[in-house]
């Protein structure tokens, strides 16, 4: 059974970093043709992908997040955290892991989401 | 970056009706992936590879489509398919979204 959770901070103040982590059991990351990206939403609005890292390691990001953005993996490979700098008020957000198996290509697991408000 | 546009914004169908949700791409992509996703709910994949159904989804759900017109479509209308709809890509990079499609119950 595949699940994903991902945990955070609830709220944190402008200009600071912001660490997600993504908690996730029933597949390995290691696994060939698994991704575990993290997509964020809004209230009331889209979704955005934000990042992924697949199975051998390699990081995509959205570009026009790039420069803020960090997602890595721990060893064990059933984590997979971002880190988001300098957030302001427009990244307030849930914000979603979710799972993409390459040999299917759609998102076929998420996790609930983690409400993240950037206030001051 | 790939903009989908999705058509209609809003709609609302009657139980037994036949809906259509369309995604258009700014440019072309291989595939279109749909999602649904209730109020309060994460995003569950509906469709994947533009015309397969993922796993445990009705089958009065469909898709199809090339380049960069797609859709989705729900043969019989039911109450609970009342949800938000989502397209999308990631034929190129950044993956992106459509701009959602409310599904209301008449």
């Amino acid at each position: 059974q595949v699940t994903l959770k991902e945990s955070g901070p609830g709220m944190l103040q402008p200009s600071k970093t912001l660490s997600l982590t993504c908690s996730f059991s029933g597949f390995s990351l290691s696994t060939s043709g698994m991704v575990v990206s993290w997509i964020r939403q809004p209230s009331g609005k889209s979704l955005e992908w934000l990042a992924a890292i697949d199975w051998d390691g390699d990081k995509y990001y959205n570009p026009s997040l790039k420069s803020r953005l960090t997602v890595s993996k721990d060893t064990s490979n059933t984590q997979v955290f971002l880190k988001i700098t300098s957030v302001d008020i427009a990244d307030t957000a849930t914000y979603y892991c979710a799972r993409r198996d390459n040999n299917y290509g759609g998102f076929d697991y998420w996790g609930q989401g983690v409400m993240v408000t950037v206030s001051s | 970056e790939i903009v989908l546009t999705q058509s209609p914004t809003t709609t609302a169908a009657s139980p037994g009706e036949k809906v259509t949700i369309t995604c258009l791409a700014s440019s072309s992509v291989s595939n279109m992936y749909w999602y649904q996703q209730k109020s309060g709910a994460s995003p569950k994949l509906l469709i994947y590879s533009t015309s397969s159904l993922a796993s445990g989804v009705p089958d009065r759900f469909s898709g199809s489509g090339s380049g960069t017109s797609y859709s989705l479509t729900i043969n019989t209308m039911e109450a609970e398919d009342a949800a938000t709809y989502y397209c999308q890509q990631w034929s190129s990079n950044p993956l992106t979204f459509g701009s959602g499609t409310k599904l209301e119950i008449k």
